[in-house]
């Protein structure tokens, strides 16, 4: 049973450009969070995705944009890219219909550097 | 604002000794707390609270919650060098939100 799987694993941009990265969530889960970890913090919420819609959104400017596709996968777009956004950007999945679905499964997250 | 902050931030323990890991919440509406365990890159799931007073064990870890006070500890019992990662806090409210907020985390180093 896979796991979350994302790519790609690692990402060099420059300051400007537009970056996007993806996420499948695991076997059987239908939604998708996502959380950008800068060093030496923990994981911050960026939104999660539920029915292809956006359900809720932490405290990001809109240059951070997402999408759920049909088949429950997800990706993270990041336009205008800042050196600031130099992080990990781990993706969790989780299962609505489950008595523990609070509890979210995170995949090795893509390590984006902004030079 | 929610806050969620672990203490100590770092810890260095030799194996065998028993470590134990703190987290205290300031959340409105709290729902649940969840510690993971990070040892590369991905967030490993070990446990859930929701009640108070509640032991969770799984092998030499173990977790309790305090709804009154407001906080959570994490033990582990005979540290091997496998324990060493970054032990993250998160806490989950109601009506409505599915976020996780997390703690800054505890860095374990177990030498042996």
């Amino acid at each position: 049973d896979a796991g979350v799987t994302q790519s790609p694993t690692h990402l060099i941009k420059t300051r400007g450009q537009q970056v996007t990265l993806r996420c499948s969530p695991k076997s059987g889960h239908d939604t998708v969070s996502w959380y950008q970890q800068a060093l030496g913090q923990g994981p911050q919420f960026i939104f999660q995705y539920y029915e292809e819609e956006e359900r809720q959104r932490g405290n990001f400017p809109d240059r951070f944009s997402g999408h759920q596709f049909p088949n429950y996968s997800s990706e993270l777009n990041v336009n205008a890219l800042l050196l600031g956004d130099s992080a990990l950007y781990l993706c969790a999945s989780s299962w609505t219909g489950s008595l523990a679905k609070n509890i979210q499964y995170f995949g090795a997250g893509t390590r984006l550097s902004v030079l | 604002e929610d806050k969620v902050v672990q203490s100590p931030l770092s810890l260095v323990v030799h194996e065998g000794d028993t470590v134990t890991l703190n987290c205290s919440y300031e959340v409105t509406n709290f729902r649940s707390l969840l510690w993971y365990k990070q040892e590369k890159k991905a967030p490993t799931f070990l446990f859930m609270l929701t009640s108070s007073g509640i032991e969770k064990k799984s092998g030499r870890l173990s977790s309790i919650l305090d709804k009154k006070e407001l906080f959570s500890i994490l033990n582990i019992t005979a540290t091997q060098t496998g324990d060493s990662a970054i032990y993250l806090c998160a806490v989950v409210k109601g009506a409505g939100s599915y976020q996780l907020t997390f703690g800054k985390g505890t860095k374990l180093s177990v030498i042996p």
